[in-house]
């Protein structure tokens, strides 16, 4: 069965500053790899996914993640945060063939700060 | 766009009551999920339906049950609350095209049962 760690749990950064969300997968199959993000009170929303080809993939406002599979990796960035970027993100794994789809870790609460 | 309805966003029910979580989704997704979400456990999948009628148990189905009848429609039912179900429930739908698929989710219904 496939897991996802998220190593932290809480992370807060100062505006304009880079940020990392680190996120490590665990499997034995070939996998599909997302992150969602949770804004204050509303439900989770599709910031970028990985399926194949290239390992840098690009998402909405500005993040982007990169796939490392010899380091069972998906960690997600963004060069300069804005207040607006505070929420929780989600790091979440599906397998091919599977028919349930995605497990999700536990969670980073991004907090920015001005 | 996508839209996923939640019937409430706070319920409080008693315990021992039986309690009916409503989603709806206008597009036509063959998909649908139902989570339970905890801060530090991120989202755990309860169930979910591929096809109308259809049901399959996900990693928490213990004390729940559901019901889809319609296509657009997936039902959550708690038998007989307890306070260990008190939780951020959210559901989320998704095409039929397999595990590489973006979910969309609801945004949410907080329940608290006293």
């Amino acid at each position: 069965a496939q897991s996802v760690t998220q190593l932290d749990s809480q992370v807060p950064v100062f505006e304009e500053a880079p940020v990392e969300l680190r996120c490590n997968y665990s499997s034995s199959v070939s996998v599909y790899l997302f992150w969602y993000v949770q804004y204050p009170n509303q439900g989770l929303q599709l910031l970028l996914k990985y399926l194949s080809g290239s390992t840098l993939v690009k998402g909405i406002n500005g993040f982007e993640a990169e796939f490392n599979k010899s380091q069972t990796s998906f960690h997600l960035r963004k060069p300069s945060v804005h207040i607006s970027d505070t929420a929780e993100y989600f790091c979440a794994v599906s397998v091919a063939g599977s028919a349930r789809q995605l497990t999700f870790g536990s969670g980073t609460q991004l907090t920015v700060l001005p | 766009d996508v839209k996923v309805t939640q019937s409430s966003r706070y319920l409080v029910k008693r315990t021992g009551e039986k309690v009916f979580l409503e989603c709806v989704q206008d597009m036509d997704h063959e998909n649908m999920f139902w989570y339970r979400q905890d801060p530090g456990l991120g989202l755990r999948l309860i169930y979910f339906s591929y096809d109308v009628k259809m049901k399959e148990k996900g990693d928490i189905p213990e004390g729940y049950s559901v019901s889809r009848e319609k296509k657009e429609r997936f039902s959550l039912i708690l038998e007989s609350a307890s306070t260990n179900q008190t939780s951020m429930y959210l559901c989320a739908s998704s095409p039929p095209q397999g595990p590489s698929e973006t979910q969309y989710f609801g945004p949410g219904t907080r329940l608290l049962v006293l």
